[in-house]
């Protein structure tokens, strides 16, 4: 593995479903992060993690959960998936320490279509 | 409230110079990104300005105006591979990045 993975590449998925989408970095970086992307609209954060054991919620958390069990893994669940939740969704991660700004690598995306 | 604004498209020809405009309102402020995104791809890192001036990289540079909440991309002797949309993004009191939503640059030959 080099750098952020991401699976699945794309999915389709019927309202009402769960669907995990997963993230995986290998760079030891402390902070992980999950944003959609829609068009017309910038990257918004869901949900962030700035160290192993911790989470916190962006902008748009609504309908999303996420754990960061382990520095590597950090894994976003849609419980009951909604059509509005059909986006184009980055993890990614940076080596952050509080107080201190790094560069976010990203992941190579999921395209999620909830019909 | 946190607002970033750019345009959403321009356009320019292959070997000329452009400059892509952001405005931002933070809560707070820790610095100022830019990012280049290819269509279908994930975004990727070209600058970070915390203190006002040019910061010049190859023939990429990025501007910072602190008391104007401006910043500018310039990007110079344009090549068809440049073209993509470029997010620009503030880093807010948090640290969290307030993203706009992207200028798609198009390259004429």
């Amino acid at each position: 593995i080099a750098g952020i993975t991401q699976a699945p590449t794309s999915q389709i998925l019927a309202a009402g479903r769960r669907m995990t989408l997963r993230c995986t970095q290998d760079m030891r970086h402390n902070a992980m992060y999950w944003y959609r992307q829609d068009l017309g609209l910038g990257l918004r954060l869901i949900h962030y993690s700035n160290t192993a054991g911790t989470t916190g919620k962006g902008e748009v958390p609504d309908g999303y959960s996420v754990s960061r069990a382990n520095t590597d893994d950090f894994p976003l669940t849609l419980a009951s998936a909604v059509p509005s939740q059909t986006s184009v969704y980055f993890c990614a991660s940076s080596d952050s320490a509080s107080g201190s700004y790094n560069e976010q690598f990203f992941g190579p995306g999921t395209r999620l279509t909830v019909l | 409230g946190q607002n970033i604004d750019q345009p959403t498209e321009m356009t320019a020809t292959e070997g000329a110079i452009v400059q892509i405009n952001c405005t931002y309102q933070t809560s707070g402020f820790n610095g100022l990104f830019w990012y280049q995104q290819h269509a279908g791809e994930a975004p990727t890192f070209l600058s970070y300005n915390v203190l006002d001036g040019l910061e010049e990289k190859g023939r990429f540079s990025s501007f910072l105006s602190r008391s104007k909440g401006y910043s500018y991309l310039l990007l110079k002797e344009l090549q068809m591979k440049d073209s993509a949309s470029y997010l620009c993004a503030g880093l807010d009191s948090n640290y969290q990045l307030i993203w706009g939503a992207g200028t798609k640059l198009i390259i004429k030959p």
